[in-house]
């Protein structure tokens, strides 16, 4: 069974510009969840969907948005990059809410510069 | 909101002996109660949960014990090996609630 694909790995984008990020879910999975991960803040969660819906948000900024498909891939999109949004995204898929097993892709690492 | 404290922050031990990791969490309605490790350049890996209606959970060498008064989980890991350095994570989350991490502990063990 595949696990959790994050593409891409790694990404430089400069100050004000977006990104787009993806996230593919274990198959059958429905559920995905999207965490920061810096050395000071440590893990942080953005947000979940399931089923197409956003079910949770953390304490982000509105420049921090994502969303579903039917096929339950995600993507999170952050607009005008800021040199603190530099970190390791990671995209957790679980079989149903959160609060089940959830399975951490490798992560993206953005750096804004 | 859940807050959960992770001690220590780093840990070192020889090869073969035993790590334990704490983890305290502050809402009582916290019901799951996963760790992770999380190697270099890798995406944490789930190596153990418990829920609370169970106060202990082994797996090999890797048991958890759940607290649920005292509001405390920890990470037993017996006969340390090299390959079981790494980052390790607690975590704690209510149904349907997104997970709450502790701040990690680094472990160490030296051959």
């Amino acid at each position: 069974k595949a696990g959790v694909t994050q593409t891409p790995r790694y990404l430089i984008k400069t100050r004000g510009q977006q990104v787009t990020l993806s996230c593919s879910p274990i198959s059958g999975h429905r559920s995905v969840s999207w965490y920061q991960q810096t050395p000071g803040q440590g893990l942080q969660f953005l947000f979940e969907y399931f089923s197409e819906t956003q079910r949770n948000k953390g304490n982000f900024p509105g420049r921090f948005s994502g969303r579903q498909f039917s096929n339950s891939r995600s993507e999170m999109n952050v607009s005008t990059l800021e040199l603190g949004d530099s970190a390791l995204y990671l995209c957790a898929s679980s079989p149903e809410v959160h609060n089940t097993e959830a399975f951490f892709g490798q992560g993206t690492r953005l750096t804004v510069v | 909101g859940e807050n959960v404290e992770q001690h220590p922050s780093t840990l070192s031990v020889q090869e073969g002996d035993s790590a334990v990791i704490k983890c305290t969490y502050s809402d009582s309605a916290s019901n799951y109660f996963p760790w992770y490790k999380q190697e270099l350049g890798k995406g944490p890996q789930l190596i153990i949960d418990i829920r609370s209606n169970v106060g202990e959970k082994k797996d090999q060498r890797i048991a958890v014990t759940l607290n649920k008064t005292a509001k405390h989980f920890s990470l037993h890991i017996t006969e340390t090996q090299p390959e079981d350095s790494a980052v390790y994570f607690c975590a704690a989350s209510n149904y349907g609630q997104n997970f709450v991490f502790g701040p990690g502990t680094r472990l160490s063990v030296l051959p």
